[in-house]
């Protein structure tokens, strides 16, 4: 069964640049795509990017200009850079597989809370 | 203000159905498959529906989906009060080369 678990600081002061990690277990990184999603407070699921394992990226167009993504195939792990946060940025990151014919995600992580907070 | 649309919140009584509807366009639902997803707080989404109407393995048939044009349609039957949740659905949007959620719909068990 694949497992993901994201890790990273939870909490970060505005303009700071938030860094998650998801690290995969139980299946290899390569052939799927791998996403993050994001959920604030009370809010629904927004979808953030996602990375092909051999590093080409789709980005949310509203996050584009502060986005990085990476992929770590001898880890079997990605990562999220996302700069100059602000209290907006605060949510529940989620990191999840995505099929690589269509357009699901079929395993997620339990999430990680980071809060952006002076 | 979410890409796909759905209800906020729809209800009924143990045992009936509830039919949760996810609206969008020619970018998104009318061109991609849409998925569906339950989501409990404090819990990671899961899976119910891929490919417009495919389940995993060990989500019941209770649960179904549907799609067409730019609409799609999530079919819960013989609710249970372990139904109660968010749902969400999802798809890719062709023109925004994204993916794009649904703002949720809460299920409540009267």
């Amino acid at each position: 069964q694949v497992q993901l678990q994201e890790s990273g600081p939870g909490l970060l002061k505005p303009s700071e640049t938030l860094s998650l990690t998801c690290t995969v277990s139980g299946g290899s990184i390569s052939r799927y795509y791998w996403n993050w999603i994001r959920q604030p407070p009370g809010k629904g699921l927004e979808w953030i990017g996602h990375i092909f394992y051999t590093g080409s990226t789709n980005l949310n167009p509203s996050l584009k200009s502060r986005l990085t993504m990476s992929v770590d195939t001898s880890k079997n792990q990605f990562s999220l850079k996302l700069r100059s946060v602000t209290a907006a940025d605060t949510a529940l990151y989620f990191c999840a597989r995505g099929a690589d014919s269509s357009y699901y995600l079929d395993f997620w992580g339990q999430g990680a809370l980071v809060t952006v907070s002076s | 203000q979410s890409v796909l649309t759905q209800p906020p919140s729809v209800s009924a009584a143990p045992g009936q159905k509830v039919t949760i509807s996810c609206s969008g366009s020619s970018s998104n639902i009318g061109n991609n498959y849409v998925s569906w997803y339950q989501h409990l707080p404090g819990t990671a989404p899961k899976l119910l529906i891929y490919d417009r109407n495919k389940r995993p393995s060990g989500v019941p048939d209770r649960f179904s989906g549907s799609q067409s044009g730019t609409s799609a349609t999530l079919g819960i039957t013989g609710l249970q009060t372990g139904d109660e949740a968010d749902y969400y659905c999802g798809t890719w949007d062709s023109s925004l080369s994204a993916g794009v959620f649904g703002g949720g719909t809460k299920v409540t068990v009267l």
